[in-house]
């Protein structure tokens, strides 16, 4: 199992153009989330997704948006990128939601210029 | 809303030595804490989790302890190798409609010299 994927591994926007960050998951899991990573921070959740056709805001949600595709992927996308949007950018998944552990990808490290 | 925080920024140790590292919670109604560790360039990985209903769980090398009288939670790892060297990260989660949306603090970096 690869468990959880994302790309691309890097990118470099400048401001106002879009892009979409993708994710998925292949173990089933019926929770997704996706967090951002701002240097010498914790993570903070910008969406995620209970179950499949449900999405819901987290903590930091403006300037994004949300897709959950079917049950293995979850795409998050700006619509126009900020300098402020510059971050790394995490999905996670878990089993059930808040009931077990939530397992990260590798990461998306944005520059917008 | 509250926030989970860290008392040291940064710990070193040597190897073999045991690591103990802290965070602080403000929340009463947080009733799960995980922690996470995070190499360089990689996404966090699970370490142990806790419930509320607990005060101590025990892992291989890392054991959790949380204190609700005076909201803190430390993470100590046995024997630190090398390998530790990474930040940790302390997460809440306040449960009930919440269940599931974690709120992370700003992590320990821990160094482990040979």
């Amino acid at each position: 199992n690869a468990g959880v994927t994302q790309t691309p591994k890097f990118q470099v926007l400048k401001t106002g153009q879009s892009m979409t960050l993708q994710c998925a998951q292949d173990m089933n899991h019926n929770s997704m989330y996706w967090y951002r990573q701002d240097p010498g921070m914790g993570l903070r959740l910008i969406y995620y997704s209970a179950s499949e056709g449900t999405t819901d805001k987290g903590e930091v949600p403006n300037g994004y948006n949300v897709s959950r595709l079917n049950k293995r992927e979850f795409s998050l996308r700006l619509e126009s990128a900020a300098p402020s949007q510059t971050s790394v950018y995490f999905c996670a998944s878990s089993g059930r939601q808040g009931k077990d552990t939530q397992y990260f990808g590798p990461g998306t490290r944005l520059t917008v210029l | 809303g509250e926030s989970v925080g860290l008392h040291l920024p940064t710990l070193s140790v040597q190897e073999g030595d045991n690591s103990i590292i802290n965070c602080a919670y403000s929340n009463s109604a947080s009733d799960y804490f995980i922690w996470y560790k995070q190499e360089s360039g990689k996404g966090p990985q699970f370490i142990i989790d806790i419930r509320s209903n607990m005060d101590k769980r025990q892992g291989q090398r890392v054991t959790v302890l949380l204190n609700k009288t005076v909201k803190h939670l430390s993470l100590q790892i046995a024997a630190t190798q090398p390998g530790d060297s990474a930040v940790y990260f302390c997460a809440e989660n306040i449960g009930g409609t919440s269940y599931g949306k974690l709120t992370f603090g700003q992590g320990t970096i821990l160094t482990v010299h040979p």
